[in-house]
């Protein structure tokens, strides 16, 4: 198993460009999310997934768009990139079934620059 | 889910115990207690999880107290490997599976 992939590893945007993170995961699993994490702090949920079409808004939402049209893939769209956007993005993916172990497995991360 | 508390920083040194503490005095009954640690900006890793048991697993041991308001997170032997930021999170299994990171313990494995 790959695991959970993201590409790209690093990007740089001007202001008001968009682009898309993309992310994988071959573990069937149900969930998946995005998270971003600034210099020295915590990660913050952007949105999750908990199945094929069906996405929410998590803690950080604004400026960022999902959509989850198969169980392996959940893509973060950046609409139009602000300074403030500017951050390390990890998505992350679980089962959510309380019979198996809820361990959730994160990738390697993108590091986003914008100018 | 219930709040959580870690001391910022945390030293130790190579082969030694170290144990890491966290606060979660709201801690509802049906809360598990989960750990991970983030190596130099990697993406997260699970370590262990518990209830109200005590745990082990290959990484660590995990001792919940018994009014489970406290717990402390055991890396038997450590190693510089295990340099990194602990987070001690607080939630319900089931269901969506939103973590809540706080800032977490800079754990240093000095050699």
């Amino acid at each position: 198993n790959a695991g959970v992939t993201q590409t790209p590893k690093f990007q740089v945007l001007k202001t008001g460009q968009s682009m898309t993170l993309q992310c994988a995961q071959d573990m069937n699993h149900e969930y998946m999310s995005w998270y971003r994490q600034d210099p020295g702090m915590g990660l913050r949920l952007i949105h999750y997934s908990v199945g094929a079409g069906i996405t929410d808004q998590g803690e950080v939402p604004n400026g960022y768009n999902v959509s989850r049209s198969t169980t392996e893939d959940f893509p973060l769209r950046l609409l139009s990139a602000a300074p403030s956007q500017t951050s390390v993005y990890f998505c992350a993916s679980s089962y959510l079934r309380l019979a198996v172990s809820n361990e959730q497995f994160f990738g390697p991360g993108t590091r986003l620059t914008v100018l | 889910d219930a709040k959580t508390t870690q001391p910022p920083s945390m030293d130790c040194a190579e082969g030694r115990a170290a144990n890491l503490p966290c606060n979660h005095s709201t801690i509802s009954g049906n809360e598990y207690v989960y750990w991970y640690r983030q190596i130099h900006s990697q993406g997260p890793q699970y370590i262990i999880h518990g209830l109200k048991n005590n745990e082990t697993n290959e990484m660590a041991s995990l001792i919940i107290t018994e009014d489970r308001k406290s717990s402390t997170l055991i890396l038997p032997h450590a190693t510089l490997r295990d340099t990194a930021v602990y987070y001690c999170i607080v939630r319900v299994p089931q269901g969506a599976q939103k973590l809540v990171f706080g800032q977490g313990t800079r754990l240093t494995i000095n050699p």
